[in-house]
């Protein structure tokens, strides 16, 4: 039974195209991210939602729109895709609140190609 | 603020040899430290956590890490390693009281028969 669960695993798509990954846990966790993984597999922090509210928004583009309809799900949506866009983006969920030292779950990731 | 570094972009060791990854960080106050493995076209799994106690820890797959605080490390060891160890290792960071853990920039472990 998967923890954390990313649909598509791949999306491949043209510029310009507006496009969502969606992601859920089945951990009971309360605090869900999404990260981005470039092409030399750097990993950094967009978002992250503790109970469904926004906690931390890093320096990205406001054509990535992040949406929380309850703790157990957060979705990604991008609007007016770029070449630069082009990644794997990684949701992961942890047990914050609760258990500030715990480690995240991450999923399989998304290999986002625009073309 | 809070940074981990990865000085080494890749490690390469032979099978049944001890293997080092190196981690150094910067934090305010203690910091809560861990090391994930990422598998090619997989997620990031964790490994260990070092969070108070003893400067050793131990984890998955006989990998452990070593917390020196004078140094700022917490350096992944094995002491032997195996040719599945081959993949992605990162070190993150995040302080206490924080949200976000930092991750470093990742080190290849290839592990040659």
């Amino acid at each position: 039974d998967t923890a954390v669960s990313q649909t598509p695993k791949y999306l491949v798509t043209q510029m310009g195209n507006d496009k969502s990954i969606k992601c859920e846990q089945n951990l009971g966790h309360d605090t869900m991210y999404w990260y981005k993984q470039d092409s030399k597999k750097f990993l950094k922090i967009m978002f992250s939602y503790n109970n469904k509210e926004l906690i931390i928004n890093e320096t990205v583009p406001n054509r990535f729109s992040p949406k929380s309809p309850d703790k157990a799900h957060l979705n990604l949506h991008i609007n007016s895709l770029e070449l630069g866009d082009s990644a794997v983006y990684f949701c992961a969920s942890s047990q914050m609140q609760a258990i500030p030292n715990t480690e995240a779950f991450f999923g399989q990731g998304t290999r986002l190609t625009v073309v | 603020a809070q940074s981990v570094a990865q000085p080494e972009d890749q490690v390469n060791v032979a099978e049944g040899n001890p293997l080092t990854v190196k981690c150094t960080y910067s934090v305010s106050g203690n910091p809560y430290l861990f090391w994930y493995v990422q598998y090619p076209n997989r997620g990031l799994q964790f490994l260990l956590k070092y969070i108070t106690g003893d400067n050793l820890v131990k984890g998955s797959y006989g990998f452990e890490a070593e917390f020196n605080k004078s140094q700022t490390s917490f350096h992944l060891k094995k002491p032997s390693a195996l040719v599945s160890d081959s993949a992605l290792y990162f070190c993150a960071v995040r302080f206490r009281g924080g949200y976000i853990p930092t991750f470093g920039r990742g080190t290849s472990l290839i592990v040659h028969p």
